[in-house]
């Protein structure tokens, strides 16, 4: 099984809402990435867990807050968006903490904040 | 920090042809540069990809080619299809470093 799964496919939610998005993926890979994309724009990395710990976080407004409950499992908790927070979210899984591995990426999902 | 640069941003061949797409970077202690394929709707999927100690890897009609020297790898489709319509991400990283970096992204359109 090389798939990431990542749910919902498309969200939409106002400014005052909480929302969560989710990732799963079952190739034993130690490592997890939150991206943002947006329309036209290559992937921007927003964080990374290694061995279930946050290794890196990019400069990240709070109102994005990451958890990763297993080493299978990646979440991303949102309040308080903004419109400009709407893009894709990809969600990356990799073999290690070595960014040399190859990252396996899911669908992502299409986030709108109205 | 690493830069990478990808050219050209679109790339419009006729089924059956060749396209060519070339990534620039600048930190000579990257080692491994992959490709990713995003069509629409769809996250980035892996091509191929190619690490430090190799100059070329082929992989049916896809190949990708490094100059370490240079600082440039660049990816050779042939006989194009349809179906290879997308955009095409470079990237680069290395081993013990914090991230992947892409390219600006290509979006090939092949013609029937």
């Amino acid at each position: 099984d090389t798939e990431v799964t990542q749910t919902p496919k498309h969200l939409v939610m106002g400014m005052t809402n909480k929302k969560s998005l989710k990732c799963e993926q079952h190739m034993g890979h130690r490592a997890m990435y939150w991206y943002k994309q947006k329309a036209k724009k290559p992937p921007e990395l927003m964080f990374v867990y290694s061995y279930e710990k946050l290794s890196i976080n990019e400069s990240v407004p709070s109102r994005f807050s990451p958890e990763c409950p297993n080493s299978s499992l990646l979440n991303l908790h949102l309040h308080a968006l903004q419109p400009e927070d709407s893009a894709l979210y990809l969600c990356a899984s990799s073999q290690g903490e070595a960014f040399a591995d190859t990252q396996y990426f899911g669908p992502g999902t299409r986030l709108t904040v109205l | 920090g690493e830069n990478v640069e990808q050219h050209p941003s679109t790339l419009s061949v006729q089924e059956g042809d060749s396209a060519v797409i070339k990534c620039t970077y600048s930190d000579s202690a990257s080692n491994y540069f992959p490709w990713y394929k995003q069509e629409l709707g769809k996250g980035p999927q892996l091509i191929i990809d190619i690490r430090s100690n190799v100059g070329e890897k082929k992989d049916q009609r896809i190949a990708v080619t490094l100059n370490k020297t240079a600082k440039h790898f660049s990816l050779h489709i042939t006989e194009t299809q349809p179906e290879d319509s997308a955009v095409y991400f470079c990237a680069v990283s290395n081993t013990g470093g914090f991230k992947t970096i892409f390219g600006a992204g290509t979006r090939l359109f092949v013609k029937a």
